[in-house]
């Protein structure tokens, strides 16, 4: 079956400029994460989503990002204004349910100019 | 909040050796999970551990849930090229709240 996919691949902006990253979880996994990996490093936790629960958004690193989870399948992670420190890989990850394994898609590469 | 820490941080190694790496914490976790992230893609589950003690193992690779619940090891035998990569502990903390990743182990085999 397929995987959890993500869209671009890969996206090149300019400073001040705001973005949206899709991800498209396993079809019925309830669960899905947001990650963010900077080049070399581990894994970043941005924010989580479960059902219909409010989403655990403890990991976002400033009110420039925001996430939606539409009808409980796909997401969309957005960075408002963006600045050169955002550049990195998002990842995204599902899972079947709560806490089980995560399954991750390729990743948005975010490059900012 | 909780941590993970991996080691080594990098290792070099021949093809047709033995691996071995560990992933540890200060506080107990409830699952382990081992995952492989091949450069530009995003990691993939290798083996996951539920139980204190918990030996498993898929093709090569062998991990173990430390007994203590505040570790755990990896290991990978007779490596091949392909087994390059990082690889990622991820620990479920004792209030089932949230994974916690560690800052993975990058391994180059040499040919």
């Amino acid at each position: 079956g397929a995987g959890v996919s993500q869209s671009p691949s890969n996206k090149v902006t300019e400073k001040g400029k705001d973005v949206e990253l899709r991800c498209d979880p396993i079809s019925g996994h309830t669960a899905l994460y947001w990650y963010r990996q900077s080049l070399g490093q581990g894994l970043e936790f941005l924010i989580y989503f479960q059902g219909n629960s409010a989403p655990d958004k403890s990991g976002l690193p400033s009110d420039r990002f925001s996430a939606e989870r539409t009808g409980g399948s796909v997401s969309t992670l957005t960075i408002q204004r963006t600045q050169q420190e955002d550049s990195a890989v998002y990842l995204c990850a599902s899972s079947l349910v709560s806490l089980s394994e995560q399954f991750f898609g390729p990743g948005t590469r975010l490059t900012v100019l | 909040g909780q941590q993970l820490n991996q080691s080594p941080q990098s290792m070099f190694i021949q093809e047709g050796e033995d691996v071995s790496m560990n992933c540890t914490s200060s506080s107990i976790f409830n699952t382990w999970l081992w995952y492989k992230q091949d450069p530009g893609e995003g990691p993939v589950l290798l083996i996951a551990l539920y139980k204190a003690g918990e030996l498993t193992s898929n093709g090569r690779l062998t991990a173990q849930f430390g007994i203590t619940r505040k570790d755990s090891f990896l290991n990978i035998s007779a490596s091949i090229p392909s087994d390059v990569g990082i690889y990622f502990c991820a620990g479920l903390d004792n209030y089932g709240q949230n994974f916690v990743f560690g800052p993975g182990t990058r391994l180059s085999v040499l040919p």
